[in-house]
């Protein structure tokens, strides 16, 4: 069974960081890209970034929201992607989710953690 | 950056009607095109793929349809357990998320 399980969530004062580990298990991780998608509270899906695996260069790609001031990587040997996050924001509290897809040209299978929730409040 | 347009952002209607969300990309996404159905406090459930395929288990009342740059969902007979926002995503590559529609019964 795919598991995610994401953690490190809290509270954070503005221009502060935060990492977050999303631990996967069920599955090849190796192979695997992995994303970040966050949601503030009431509002919509927001997509984060991604990484890629080992095979595509580990090659990220963030949002244009995110870019320089979080990073994603991966340590396949613990089957665990991160997310680094540095001059946080208010606007960047939401709860934060790990998730997989996986598409081939017969099917598409999504997977989602539980999602952490990031708080950035003085 | 593609982006992914779409709308209403809410609707009513009452049990039994057909209902049409409209996504619309930026640029052309081929048929790279997903919806998804979100109850509050759940995470996203993937109802479609492919802009048209239905995702196994789930009811035949939903559809998809559309190429490039345009897509619709449609809900053939809204049921009381439909009431969810809805959200297209694209996915190659970033997967970009539409804004949302709140569907709810009149």
């Amino acid at each position: 069974e795919v598991q995610l399980v994401e953690s490190g969530g809290g509270l954070v004062q503005p221009g502060g960081s935060l990492k977050l580990s999303c631990a996967a298990s069920g599955f090849t991780f190796s192979g695997s890209a992995m994303h970040w998608v966050r949601q503030a509270s009431g509002k919509g899906l927001e997509w984060v970034g991604r990484i890629r695996s080992k095979a595509n260069s580990y090659a990220t790609a963030y949002a244009a929201s995110v870019k320089g001031r979080f990073t994603i990587s991966r340590d396949d040997s613990k089957n665990t992607a991160y997310l680094q996050m540095n001059s946080l924001k208010t606007e960047d509290t939401a709860v934060y989710y790990c998730t997989r897809l996986v598409v081939s040209s017969s099917y598409v299978v999504d997977y989602w953690g539980q999602g952490t929730l990031v708080t950035v409040s003085s | 950056d593609i982006q992914m347009t779409q709308s209403p952002s809410s609707l009513s209607a009452s049990v039994g009607d057909r209902v049409t969300i409209t996504c619309r990309a930026s640029q052309g996404i081929s048929n790279y095109l997903a919806w998804y159905q979100q109850k509050p406090g759940k995470v996203p459930k993937l109802l479609i793929y492919a802009a048209s395929t239905l995702q196994s288990g789930v009811p035949s009342r939903f559809s998809g349809s559309g190429s490039g740059t345009d897509f619709t969902l449609t809900i053939s007979s809204l049921q009381p357990e439909d009431v969810a926002t809805y959200y297209c995503q694209k996915y190659n590559s970033a997967l970009t998320f539409g804004g949302g529609t709140k569907v709810e019964i009149k």
